[in-house]
């Protein structure tokens, strides 16, 4: 089993749905981070957490939110979803020294 | 400017070549480096930190100029495994909250 795991792999939707997606993690880290790959700009990071309900913003958080209910648990939230949003997101985590980032498989979101 | 630039190549070789790819950096006072590999629709995963004197891992070696604001990744004998994208990773704080990615340099190991 993957250490850390996304749902869903793979999402299409419409403009306007609202769309969470999940990560959760079985290696004990308390740092968790939510990235957007693009083609042409490499990963961008939307938000991240060092602990449960510990939020900060990344370089690209408007139009995202996220949760961080439990050690285990990161959601990132598209309230409104928008085309510009359609990308590969991936969830990573770090141990608290935070030098490595583990990540997960990736969602693939398109949204029409 | 991105805080991290990389020439996306495709870098296409034959096996057995030698190949380096440099990426540089805008913020002087990033203070961590790592290269990271991606295979095709995988994620990404840690290759090698870099290290001020440089450093070496088996056919890889990475190295760091400050001064200059660029790392490097020295492939050796290259391998058809070794088909993959690069990322060269930045970070700028003690406390590692942020990682600046690049958006990788491709690499075509060819028979």
């Amino acid at each position: 089993d993957a250490d850390v795991t996304q749902t869903p792999r793979n999402r299409i939707t419409k403009t306007g749905k609202r769309i969470m997606l999940e990560c959760s993690q079985t290696k004990g880290h308390d740092r968790m981070y939510w990235y957007r790959q693009d083609p042409g700009l490499g990963l961008r990071l939307i938000y991240y957490s060092f602990d449960v309900k510990d939020i900060n913003k990344g370089e690209i958080s408007d139009g995202y939110s996220v949760s961080r209910q439990a050690q285990a648990k990161f959601s990132l939230s598209l309230e409104s979803a928008i085309p510009n949003q359609t990308a590969l997101y991936f969830c990573a985590t770090s141990d608290s020294v935070g030098k490595v980032q583990h990540f997960g498989d990736g969602t693939r979101l398109s949204i029409l | 400017r991105k805080e991290v630039e990389q020439d996306p190549g495709p870098f296409n070789v034959p096996e057995g070549a030698t190949v380096a790819f440099n990426c540089t950096y805008s913020n002087s006072a990033s203070q961590s480096f790592f290269w990271y590999r991606q295979d095709c629709r995988k994620e990404p995963k840690l290759l090698m930190s870099v290290y001020s004197s440089g450093n070496e891992d088996g056919r890889f070696t990475a190295q760091l100029n400050r001064a200059s604001q660029y790392i490097s990744l020295l492939i050796r004998d290259s391998k058809l495994s070794d088909s993959a994208t690069y990322l060269c990773v930045v970070v700028p704080t003690y406390n590692f909250n942020k990682f600046y990615f690049g958006s990788g340099t491709k690499l075509n190991v060819k028979p």
